[in-house]
């Protein structure tokens, strides 16, 4: 069954730094993959998503990701963090093949002034 | 982008009773949507897929009979919870895919479930 890892539980960065946080999944073929950002009171958001082609997704809010296949990974980054970015990130991978998100446990970012 | 919507936001209630929380897609039609259970400091879990019109079809290890799921038309879904316990205490969010495919979900606020 699929599956995603997210090895931090926070990550605290000063404004104006950049940013990376990690994912890796677990999926036999090549997977949907996706990043969602959650803030207290709102619903998930879709930041971007990859199914297919280019391996370098953009997304909103100045965010990026990568797919690497060979290293399982799905890392999502940022050149210049901002204070209004401090909120739950989720990586998720689509559930059996399909674009059904299924979430890791999710990456509390931190923002230093 | 299309808006997912929740009543109510947060709801306490005794042992034993039952509560109903709605999801609605405002400005799109969704024949699938999704209900998910978010511990504290926990991934979302995958509860249960609404489907409008017949049944809905629950992940393993989800109780049917405790979460009633009712999908009455292309923009409403319900959650029940029946005979709540201190245990269903847990923050449900509902998701629907504004496309048939169901390439991007748009996720509700979610609802805080407080059972005492």
């Amino acid at each position: 069954a699929q599956s995603v890892t997210q090895p931090d539980i926070h990550i605290t960065v000063s404004e104006g730094a950049s940013l990376e946080l990690r994912c890796n999944y677990s999926y036999g073929a090549t997977p949907y993959l996706f990043w969602y950002v959650q803030s207290p009171g709102q619903g998930l958001q879709l930041l971007l998503k990859y199914f297919s082609g280019d391996t370098l997704v953009q997304g909103i809010k100045g965010f990026e990701a990568e797919f690497k296949r060979s290293q399982s990974s799905f890392n999502l980054r940022k050149p210049s963090v901002h204070w209004s970015d401090a909120a739950e990130y989720f990586c998720a991978v689509g559930k059996g093949g399909s674009y059904i998100p299924t979430f890791g446990r999710g990456t509390s970012l931190i923002v230093h002034p | 982008g299309a808006v997912v919507s929740q009543h109510p936001s947060r709801v306490i209630c005794k042992s034993g009773t039952s509560v109903k929380i709605e999801c609605r897609s405002l400005d799109f039609q969704a024949t699938t949507m999704f209900w998910y259970r978010q511990f504290p400091k926990k991934s979302l879990m995958l509860m249960a897929t609404s489907n409008e019109g017949s049944k809905a079809t629950y992940e393993q290890g989800v109780e049917k009979d405790k979460f009633l799921i009712n999908h009455a038309s292309l923009t409403l879904s319900t959650l029940t919870v029946t005979s709540a316990h201190p245990e269903d205490s847990s923050f449900y969010i509902c998701s629907a895919p504004t496309d048939t495919l169901g390439e991007t979900q748009y996720f509700g606020p979610g609802t805080r479930l407080l059972v005492l």
